[in-house]
């Protein structure tokens, strides 16, 4: 199986800061990769997929990139309905996921 | 709107079975392939398996090879999982989950857009 590694696993972060996560994969999966945010409580939610492709509805502070084996989801200023943990999940293959990041106060 | 809604999840003792069931309304459930995601309590997801939207081509994480079938009627837009053989590190909610893109077949990326509630199955003796 394709294994996903996301960085970090946990962050504190405040309103308005700037969050990076990376999603780091065993072998290449071109652009077959997806993210998704989930509150405590609530389902997932697909935000991005095919490594860049912005869901509708999803506010254009979410950003991903990259592609191969290195992958990024940034929120340019967190809100407070960010905080959750974000998975990256790809597709090259039977879908895997990644650990989860957790995003704190 | 589109509405996923699980129910058959429950509590089973070690190598029991159970069929988890998942209604689907909102779109047009032929068209799409659907999937089934697992997530063991505190932990993160993982995928179960995958239909075609025809209900002909099935997949099934190697965890779960051999012991659960996945399968539709979309005569009643639903879609099951039958379990069996069930151990306690089967014991998650269990998720159903519509592929983001219609068609494609068997080879459907598994691209989740909407998911359901998910349902509780526990696995205790």
């Amino acid at each position: 199986d394709i294994q996903l590694t996301q960085s970090p696993s946990s962050l504190s972060a405040s309103v308005g800061d700037r969050v990076t996560i990376t999603c780091r994969v065993s072998q290449g999966i071109s652009s077959y990769l997806n993210w998704y945010r989930q509150k405590p409580g609530t389902v997932p939610k697909l935000l991005i997929d095919s490594a860049s492709n912005l869901q509708s509805e999803v506010p254009s502070r979410f950003s991903g990139g990259g592609s191969g084996t290195d992958f990024t989801l940034t929120i340019s200023s967190l809100q407070p309905g960010d905080f959750a943990t974000y998975y990256c999940q790809q597709y090259y293959t039977h879908p895997t996921f990644g650990q989860g990041t957790t995003v704190e106060i | 709107e589109v509405q996923l809604l699980e129910s058959g999840g429950g509590l089973v003792q070690p190598g029991g079975s159970l069929r988890l069931s998942c209604a689907a309304s909102g779109f047009s459930f032929s068209n799409y392939a659907m999937s089934w995601v697992r997530q063991a309590p505190g932990k993160g997801l993982e995928w179960v398996s995958k239909i075609s939207d025809s209900g002909a081509i099935t997949y099934y994480a190697d965890s779960v090879t051999g012991r659960f079938t996945t399968s539709r009627d979309s005569s009643s837009s639903t879609l099951y999982l039958q379990m069996n053989s069930l151990g306690v590190e089967d014991t998650a909610v269990y998720y159903c989950a519509k592929h983001l893109k219609p068609g494609h077949g068997a080879t459907s990326p598994s691209q989740f857009d909407y998911w359901g509630q998910g349902t509780l199955v526990t696995v205790s003796s």
